[in-house]
């Protein structure tokens, strides 16, 4: 099986409704990631976590929130999806280790907002 | 701000050709980079990853170095093979968590 998962891998939406990503891992880490991928761009950070209880924005936060409900579970929503929304997003993890700190990342889940 | 670029944006070669892909930084003050792996579908595979105290690093066929100085890492493929097709992404880490992605370059090797 996967060390990292997310659901679901794909998801067509209309503008204004409610979205929840959801991402799992096995791995064991503490510190879990959401990123979003656009054509012809490199992958951005949208909001990390250290712990179950420290949670940060990353370059792109606005209209995203996340949860961390446990060590193993990081969910990112959109609470009224827009059409700039559309993209790959990415959930992915690692550990602690400051010169190592190598991230995993799931499958990806694709995302339009028509 | 840390910028990233991968040059090509695309590379098409022919089946046993060594492929050469660059990635290039602006801001030589990095822990270490990686680079990735895209296929469609199936997420970011992690292939290689150098310390900023590393020259190279080696994975069977593949070899990746890295000048911190002049803000360029290489990777290299050797006897390149269909199955090699995909995008590769570069990315640096800059500080305790954060990196900072290339765009890709994709590669089509020709059978």
């Amino acid at each position: 099986d996967a060390d990292v998962t997310q659901t679901p891998r794909n998801r067509i939406t209309k503008t204004g409704k409610r979205i929840m990503l959801e991402c799992s891992q096995t791995k064991g880490h503490d510190r879990m990631y959401w990123y979003r991928q656009d054509p012809g761009l490199g992958l951005r950070l949208i909001y990390y976590s250290f712990d179950v209880k420290d949670i940060n924005k990353g370059e792109i936060s606005d209209g995203y929130s996340v949860s961390r409900q446990a060590q193993a579970k990081f969910s990112l929503s959109l609470e009224s999806a827009i059409p700039n929304q559309t993209a790959l997003y990415f959930c992915a993890t690692s550990g602690w280790d400051k010169a190592y700190n190598e991230q995993f990342f799931g499958p990806g889940t694709r995302l339009t907002v028509l | 701000k840390q910028e990233v670029t991968q040059i090509p944006a695309a590379l098409s070669v022919p089946e046993g050709e060594n492929l050469v892909l660059n990635c290039s930084f602006t801001d030589s003050a990095i822990y270490n980079l990686q680079w990735f792996r895209q296929d469609p579908g199936k997420g970011l595979t992690s292939l290689l990853l150098i310390q900023s105290s590393q020259r190279e690093q080696t994975s069977g066929r593949l070899n990746a170095s890295l000048d911190k100085s002049s803000g360029r890492s290489t990777l290299y493929i050797a006897a390149s093979q269909p199955g090699d097709s995909a995008t590769y992404l570069c990315a640096v880490r800059v500080d305790d968590y954060k990196l900072s992605f290339g765009a890709g370059t994709t590669v089509t090797v020709r059978a």
